[in-house]
Order: C-alpha cells, then structure tokens, then sequence
C-alpha cells in the first residue's frame, strides 16, 4: 500500500450521521492534512494536524494522529448532505523534502438526505 | 485575497500538440507545487519551484515536461508532444514558506483532455 492510504474507499451515510474516515502511512511524518475535494473541483484544505499533536478540532470536524500506529483518522459529526466529496489525506515525510505531499486514494463519502 | 488561480480550468488537445498550464500563487506566496491527478487517483507530486529556481522536479516526466515560475508572471507547466496518457487533472499548490508545517493552498485545476 502507498503512503497516506485512506479506507474505507467509499462509505455511505444518512445524513444527522457521524462519518469516519481513516488513512495509515508508512514513513515517519512532520504533518498530515485532510482535504476535501468535491467531484471536478479542486482541493479544500480542511485541517493539518501536527506530528506532536494527538487531537485536533474544526467545527465539526475531529482528526486524531497516532504515529505510534502511523494511522489518522477523521470524524465528521451531524454529516450533512453537502459534506458529499472525496476525502484525501496526505503526509510530508519528515527529514528532506517535507513539502512534497503524499496523497493517497481517497474516500468517496456519500451522505444522503 | 484571492486564492490559487489557474487556467484554463479546461483544455483539450490532439495528440502531438502543446499545453500550457498556468497557475497564480495566493498573494503572499512564493513557493509553487505541482501535482498530477489520474482518474480515481489521489493526487502525485510533481515539481516544487520558488521564484526563478526549480527546488525539486523528481516527480516530473523526464521528457516533454518542463515547468518554470518566473520573476513577473504565473507559475507555467509546459507538456510538449502531448499523448494520451497525459489526460488528467493538473493541480498547482502555493504556500508563503516552502518548510515544514505550511499549509499548501490548491487551486480548482486544470483538466487536460488529449484527443
């Protein structure tokens, strides 16, 4: 599997529902962003979570980070029908060449109304 | 503030023919990234450019690929020869600082479509 693999690859939720996506890496890391990317769009920075941080919090959004596992994951609660989109996370590899991101494939997240 | 702008948002060529890519950095910024989406794939590096300097192509085609960010102007991805497996969805990042912990801002894109 490649770095910043997220699964499940498409998840499909009620709307009022909590969805939760989650994303392993393999090299050590300096940061993990989510973005959201809407079908034929370009790419929403949602949230950067820092190698030292555990927790992090944006609205109804919740990542967490567990580089012991080299796994994060990200919660959004009382989903909405426009909350629909791919989910990527991605990595910088800590030590050179940190602003080279690393995506993985994505989550397609439906919620319905 | 204006975000990342890039155009055209779609282009299509024939086989054979050139396609330049254009892409504005956010007010502020002076580092580019570019990044190279397939269908049903996440997004892949392909060169990272200050002002003037090409920081790190590693990720770019060896051939037909070029990239340059001038002085005045936008950031340009150049792909000569364009064949079909060039189709995808062409993504430029900025960001005020090229290190660690900054955030890259994306622009919508550019999706090139070779006939």
């Amino acid at each position: 599997s490649q770095q910043g693999e997220e699964d499940p690859q498409a998840l499909s939720i009620q709307e009022g529902e909590n969805a939760t996506m989650n994303c392993s890496y393999k090299t050590s890391i300096n940061n993990l962003q989510w973005y959201r990317q809407n079908s034929g769009r370009g790419l929403v920075h949602l949230i950067l979570i820092r190698s030292n941080e555990r927790e992090k919090h944006s609205g109804r959004l919740r990542v967490t980070l567990d580089t012991s596992k080299k796994s994060s994951s990200l919660l959004i609660t009382a989903s909405r029908a426009a909350d629909t989109a791919s989910y990527f996370c991605a990595t910088d590899a800590s030590g050179g060449s940190n602003y080279k991101l690393t995506f993985g494939k994505g989550t397609l997240l439906t919620v319905n109304p | 503030n204006a975000g990342v702008m890039q155009n055209p948002r779609h282009l299509v060529r024939r086989r054979g023919q050139e396609a330049r890519l254009r892409c504005s950095p956010m007010k502020g910024h002076s580092h580019v990234y570019w990044y190279r989406q397939l269908p049903e794939e996440g997004l892949k590096f392909m060169v990272y450019l200050q002002k003037e300097n090409i920081i790190d192509e590693s990720g770019m085609p060896k051939e037909r690929f070029s990239a340059e960010f001038p002085k005045e102007g936008p950031s340009i991805l150049r792909i000569q020869q364009v064949v079909r497996g060039d189709s995808a969805a062409y993504f430029c990042a900025s960001s005020p600082l090229g290190e660690d912990g900054n955030e890259q801002f994306f622009g919508p894109g550019t999706r090139l479509t070779v006939l």
